[in-house]
């Protein structure tokens, strides 16, 4: 069955620390996979993508996640936490592209929190 | 400049009541998505619309639920009588088009929706 996983549904770092948020993916076929980002009260924003182009993604506000086939991973980085980083993250994963399966199939998140 | 919009923020109803959720799109997006996020859950799909015709409702958990799109533009969900397991934050999002590769997902605030 196709399905997305995040490892962590907490994660604590200290700022100025490495940010690594976990996601991982079960399917056969490697899906388009998204990272979004949601702060209290605020609708999702989308912070990367990978669709099967550069395996090494650049995102907003100093985000990038790399793709692995071989791991089945997509692991979002960023060297330096901020204050304003904490938010929870979600990793969704696209397998679409016939007509009618266009949807986003959601990890249960992470909530990142930088201690200051 | 307007963003995708869904009114109520909140509503609170009783067991057994009708409810209607309102999402406004991105102006010009012929692509719309309804989300269902639970507590501590990540969002997950409930419909698709191209235009005004529902081209994935594959999401819906029961029928109990409707959407519709009757202009292209507006969507409404409507949940009819209401259980306290409907609780949940009702996402709305909108794309240019469809096909999630190209075309990035926009999300509003959410409806916060509670049932007593």
């Amino acid at each position: 069955a196709q399905s997305v996983t995040q490892l962590g549904s907490h994660v604590s770092v200290s700022e100025g620390a490495l940010v690594l948020l976990r996601c991982n993916y079960s399917s056969s076929v490697p899906p388009y996979l998204f990272w979004y980002v949601q702060y209290p009260n605020q609708g999702l924003q989308l912070l990367l993508k990978y669709t099967s182009a550069a395996t090494l993604v650049k995102g907003i506000n100093g985000f990038e996640a790399e793709f692995k086939k071989s791991e089945t991973s997509f692991h979002l980085t960023k060297p330096s936490a901020h204050m304003s980083d904490a938010a929870e993250y979600f990793c969704a994963v696209y397998w679409g592209g016939n007509f009618g399966n266009e949807k986003l199939t959601f990890g249960t998140g992470t909530r990142l929190t930088i201690i200051p | 400049g307007a963003g995708v919009s869904q009114t109520p923020s909140n509503k609170v109803t009783e067991k057994g009541k009708y409810v209607e959720l309102r999402c406004d799109p991105i102006s010009g997006h012929t692509a719309l998505y309804w989300y269902r996020q639970s507590l501590g859950q990540g969002p997950e799909f409930l419909i698709y619309f191209q235009g005004t015709g529902a081209a994935d409702d594959s999401g819906l958990p029961n029928d109990r639920f409707f959407a519709v799109r009757p202009e292209g533009s507006v969507s409404t969900l409507k949940i009819q009588r209401t259980e306290r397991g409907d609780s949940a934050v009702y996402l709305c999002a909108s794309s240019l088009q469809g096909g999630l590769t190209y075309n990035e997902q926009f999300f509003g605030p959410g409806t916060r929706l509670t049932v007593l």
